[in-house]
């Protein structure tokens, strides 16, 4: 069954730092998304993406954050100078259509810790 | 400001018993409701899912109600089995009135069935 697929599992990186985070969406899928998770709340929308750029972005998609699909495959988080407040669980979804009811489909997450 | 909720943080069951999970929401422009599962360490897993032009989805041994004058949805696993252990989110969307695919998350409700 295909599936989402994220690299790497863990990161650990010091404050200010830059981070790429990867993601490999299904193979047909069209609409790309990055989701996050603090420990110990909910998981929270960043970003959507979709025909190569931006469709719709959160409060917490500042300055800092950048996605980019630079290739046919692959779909990246950028955060470019990484705060304490950064450490969370980052999940990667997609869905197969543009019809907006299309399932959402996530990956295993990658854990970043800001020191 | 959360716009689903999940009241209860966890919820305990015998094996081979229902487990009813709650979810109410407060956005009126939610139109399509998910249920995923989450295991530590792995990203969301989709279950099922609603729109708001139907009461009832079956889906093998899940069922999600919706009740839209009381913005109240819940999710029926019958026969409970201990592999459903798991957090559960409750995620909503306003896809098809607000044009807006972006999910909105649940604090998630922990889920034991005891064998």
């Amino acid at each position: 069954e295909p599936e989402v697929t994220q690299t790497p599992s863990h990161q650990v990186t010091q404050m200010g730092q830059e981070v790429i985070l990867r993601c490999v969406p299904i193979s047909n899928h069209l609409y790309f998304y990055w989701y996050r998770q603090i420990l110990g709340q909910k998981v929270e929308f960043l970003v959507s993406f979709y025909n190569n750029e931006i469709s719709e972005k959160s409060e917490i998609f500042d300055d800092q954050f950048s996605v980019e699909r630079p290739d046919g495959s692959n779909f990246t988080l950028k955060i470019r100078s990484t705060k304490l407040e950064d450490s969370a669980m980052y999940f990667c979804a997609s869905s197969e259509l543009a019809a907006l009811t299309e399932t959402q489909y996530f990956g295993p997450g990658t854990r970043l810790l800001v020191l | 400001d959360q716009q689903v909720k999940q009241n209860s943080p966890s919820l305990s069951v015998q094996e081979g018993r229902i487990s009813i999970l709650n979810c109410d929401y407060t956005n009126s422009m939610f139109d399509y409701f998910l249920w995923y599962k989450k295991y530590p360490a792995e990203g969301p897993t989709f279950l099922i899912s609603i729109s708001s032009i139907k009461d009832k989805n079956e889906d093998g041994r899940f069922t999600v109600f919706l009740n839209k004058s009381a913005k109240h949805l819940s999710l029926h696993i019958v026969p409970s089995q201990p592999g459903d252990s798991a957090v559960y989110f409750c995620a909503a969307s306003g896809a098809i009135q607000g044009g807006s695919e972006k999910l909105v998350f649940g604090k998630g409700m922990k889920l034991t069935v005891n064998p």
